[in-house]
């Protein structure tokens, strides 16, 4: 069965540290993957994504990482700022399906 | 501006009074498809759309509808509404199908009463 696994659920830090999320999928065969953030309320925002060929890709402070073998994936926020403070969510595709497995989110406090 | 537009942006409703919730976006994308999401469930898919007069059933589509009949417009029609349809509900859309970035809107918060 086709399945995305985030951790941590959720993760407090202090305003200026970093921190990483994880991802691990089971689908099979993989097309690509993203990373969104999504504010609370809001809807999800696009940070990266990476294809199979592909095993880091940066957007700003946000550096993500693939290691297709393994089938995981992990998001690195570098000197968090109070608006980092979100819900980050993973996302994959199949190869061969029109639909898409979401996880289940990684919510991240930032506090100052 | 590229985007996608839901409205009403928040709907309170009685059980059973039939409401529509409206999707449009300006991008030109085939590929649209709605969403609920609920605390600890993540986002779930209802239906989705491949292009005009093609729609299919996401993962819980039971007590939703939906129509494509021009390719901006995806709206999504609860005919009884039900308490436990209370959620926060997304549209979004995509070019050249689901394995692609999506687009969301800013989301519909549904409560019914």
């Amino acid at each position: 069965k086709n399945q995305v696994e985030q951790s941590p659920q959720s993760l407090i830090i202090l305003e200026g540290k970093n921190c990483t999320l994880q991802c691990n999928y089971t689908v099979s065969p993989f097309s690509n993957l993203r990373w969104y953030k999504q504010d609370t309320g809001r809807g999800p925002v696009s940070l990266t994504i990476m294809t199979f060929s592909e095993n880091t890709k940066s957007n700003g402070r946000y550096t993500a990482t693939l290691d297709a073998d393994t089938k995981q994936s992990s998001l690195h926020i570098t000197a968090s700022q109070l608006s980092d403070s979100a819900s980050y969510i993973c996302v994959v595709s199949g190869e061969y399906s029109d639909k898409i497995i979401f996880g289940k989110g990684t919510r991240l406090h930032i506090l100052p | 501006e590229a985007q996608v537009t839901q409205n009403p942006r928040y709907l309170i409703t009685v059980t059973g009074k039939k409401l529509t919730v409206t999707c449009s976006q300006n991008m030109n994308h085939e590929y649209m498809s709605w969403y609920r999401q609920d605390p600890g469930l993540g986002l779930r898919q209802i239906y989705y759309s491949m292009n005009v007069e093609v729609t299919d059933k996401g993962d819980v589509p039971e007590g939703y509808k939906v129509s494509r009949k021009e390719k901006r417009n995806f709206p999504l029609i609860l005919e009884s509404p039900s308490p436990n349809q209370t959620s926060l509900y997304f549209c979004a859309s995509s070019t050249q199908g689901s394995g692609y970035g999506y687009t969301f809107g800013s989301g519909t918060r549904l409560t019914v009463v």
